[in-house]
């Protein structure tokens, strides 16, 4: 079973719809937990950190449960820009400073 | 955008060479790391470097080494290319162990 686990999609939706994404974690000692995007050729980029109450940025909703170990991802009111690959980041309390990444969920928006 | 350059951004090279990867920073942040990144795979943690000259193996480390002489620069080489290193390679740096990671642009590396 991979550390971190996310569904690669892709997700086809239209502008202005609601899509979230479910990210499971294997290592129940995690201890920070992100999601970056990542546009096609390009760098990941912080999208927002998760924090055990939820956090929300914008259309953005971050949620962690920690006793199904798992984080979602909820983007309200889809634009055309939201289209990229969503990248889980886990890290461990334990490993120092070992990083996991998810291999990413593909989301395309269409007009 | 976190000031970071990664060079070259594109290099080909033959099996058996030498390549070294530069990744220089402008933020004085204590912690840079290198991963790879593969079709089908999240990015793999080659190396990290936690402050000068203090650096650590990842999870892929064989056939690369790193170097950290100062803050600002931290260097993968691959000693003998082989073409299981065709990768793209990103370079990132934190403030902290827990702060979140902040990524190079990348270099496209393929060797023949």
């Amino acid at each position: 079973r991979k550390e971190v686990e996310q569904d690669p999609g892709p997700f086809n939706v239209p502008e202005g719809a609601t899509v979230a994404f479910n990210c499971t974690y294997s290592n129940s000692a995690s201890q920070s937990f992100f999601w970056y995007r990542q546009d096609c050729r390009k760098e990941p980029k912080l999208l927002m950190s998760v924090y055990s109450s939820g956090n929300e940025d914008g259309r953005f909703t971050a949620q962690l449960n920690r006793a199904s170990q798992y984080i979602s991802l909820l983007i309200r009111d889809s634009k055309l820009s939201d289209s990229a690959t969503y990248l889980c980041v886990v890290r461990p309390l334990e490993g120092g400073f070992k990083t996991i990444f998810g291999a990413g969920t593909r989301l395309f928006v269409k007009a | 955008d976190a000031g970071i350059t990664q060079s070259p951004r594109h290099k080909v090279t033959e099996t058996g060479t030498p390549v070294t990867l530069r990744c220089h920073q402008t933020e004085n942040h204590r912690y840079m790391y290198w991963y790879r990144q593969d079709p089908g795979h999240g990015l793999r943690l080659i190396h990290y470097s936690y402050g000068v000259k203090d650096t650590d193996k990842g999870e892929v480390s064989d056939g690369y080494s790193v170097s950290r002489s100062k803050t600002e620069d931290f260097l993968l080489t691959l000693e003998s290319a082989t073409s299981s290193q065709t990768s793209v390679y990103f370079c990132a740096i934190s403030e902290s162990g827990n702060q979140p990671q902040h990524f190079g642009d990348g270099t496209r590396l393929s060797i023949l």
